[in-house]
This record gives C-alpha cells, sequence and structure tokens, in this order.
C-alpha cells in the first residue's frame, strides 16, 4: 500500500526560505503512471494547489506562487520535495503531498486526479 | 484562471437526507472535474474523477453528475461519516494548471 509522509521545520522565519520532503514507501516515485503534487491549507480554510511534477521532470507551478516556487523529486531517496522562498504569514498552512494518477472515463478519454495523500504538516511563518 | 465555485458554502442535513453540491467552472471544463471530501484534521480524500466516475471503494451513495461548467455531487441517503467538507477540483488544462472549489462544509442538523 503506498503511503505519503511530509516532514520539515514546523516554524519558519519571515523571508526565509521553507523546505519539505515528501517521502513516498510502499511504490516508486520514478514511475510514469503517476505525476506528484503540492497542495496547502491556511488553517480554517480551502486547499489551494501549489504545484505538480510529471514524470521526466516537468514541473507547473499555481501562477500565484511561480516565482517562489521549486518542486523536485530525488528518485534515489524516493522523495519528492516543496521549497518555498520568501515566506510571510500568509503562507502559514498544512502542506500536503499527493499522488497524482491517470484515470480512463467511461468514454475511455484520460483523466486525472490525486488518489492518495499524505497526512499533511503544519508549517508556521513567524519570527 | 480557471476558477471555481462552489455552492453552498455551508449546508445542514440530517442523517437519512438527501443532499447535492454544486460547482461551477468559470469556463468549459469538459468532465475534467474530480471530488474530495475531508474530514477534520485529516486528508482529503478522493471520491469522484471525470466528474461521475466513482472512485473504487467510495460508496454507492455518492454520486457525481454534470459536463461542461456546471457539475453536482449528491449524496442519497447522509450517514454520520459523511458530515465533513467536499471539494470539487479542475484539471481542464492539465497538466499545466489546477484548481479547487472553496469547499462546502455539510453539518448535522
Amino acid at each position: 500500500q503506498l503511503q505519503l509522509q511530509e516532514s520539515g521545520p514546523g516554524l519558519v522565519k519571515p523571508s526565509e526560505t521553507l523546505s519539505l520532503t515528501c517521502t513516498v514507501s510502499g511504490g516508486s516515485i520514478g514511475s510514469s503512471s503517476y505525476y506528484w503534487g503540492w497542495i496547502r491549507q491556511p488553517p480554517g480554510k480551502g486547499l489551494e494547489w501549489i504545484g505538480n511534477i510529471y514524470y521526466g521532470g516537468s514541473t507547473y507551478y499555481n501562477p500565484s506562487l511561480k516565482s517562489r516556487v521549486i518542486i523536485s523529486v530525488d528518485t534515489s531517496k524516493n522523495q519528492l520535495s516543496l521549497t518555498l522562498t520568501s515566506v510571510t504569514a500568509a503562507d502559514t498552512a498544512v502542506y500536503f503531498c499527493a499522488r497524482g494518477m491517470y484515470f480512463y472515463d467511461s468514454s475511455l478519454l484520460k483523466r486525472d486526479a490525486f488518489d492518495i495523500w499524505g497526512q499533511g504538516t503544519m508549517v508556521t511563518v513567524s519570527s | 484562471d480557471i476558477q471555481m465555485t462552489q455552492s453552498p458554502s455551508s449546508l445542514s442535513a440530517s442523517v437519512g437526507d438527501r443532499v447535492t453540491i454544486t460547482c461551477r467552472a468559470s469556463q468549459n471544463i469538459r468532465n475534467y472535474l474530480n471530488w474530495y471530501q475531508q474530514r477534520p484534521g485529516k486528508a482529503p480524500k478522493l471520491l469522484i474523477y471525470a466528474a461521475s466516475t466513482l472512485q473504487s471503494g467510495v460508496p454507492s451513495r455518492f454520486s457525481g453528475s454534470g459536463s461542461g461548467t456546471d457539475f453536482a455531487l449528491t449524496i442519497s441517503s447522509l450517514q454520520p461519516e459523511d458530515f465533513a467538507t467536499y471539494y470539487c477540483q479542475q484539471g481542464y488544462n492539465t497538466p499545466r494548471s489546477f484548481s479547487f472549489g472553496q469547499g462546502t462544509k455539510l453539518e448535522i442538523k
């Protein structure tokens, strides 16, 4: 059973860089059948997509965060990473990693969704 | 960017009720629409993908419908474990850009 576990510092100072890791167990992060994403949720608020990384290394980011975000994969460690620079209090949130899986709909058209999620890790930005 | 708008933002219902949550996209997204359930303090769980296909293991009381800009999630007979927050998510421009609705909190009446 594939599992995802986020880890990283729970407290980051304003203007500094937030770095999180998502460790994948029970499967390979390097499979071409999946992609990987980061999603965050500020306290008491909704979900915000941060970005995805696809097989081959292509990355796509939320336009509102694009200038500050880097997502990468280390296949040797089976880990996904998130780097967010110049953080402010607005970046305080629970950060989730998730696996994106491809499905076929009733017309056999290819679709996708996040089918497995990590439990999330809370990051607070404060001095 | 594609904006997703859910309604209502919150909903009170009783066990056994039939409820429907709607999600509207700011442009045609065909059926690139997924639904997730999130219980307090937990990660979201995929319920439905491609607007109407039930994810494996999800009870059949959940159903999804719609295409284009208007979508719905229906729970035919609410169970105690269904009281949670529900989110729609579009992936039309996949792999370039995803977005979530603001969520609908389903509470016990």
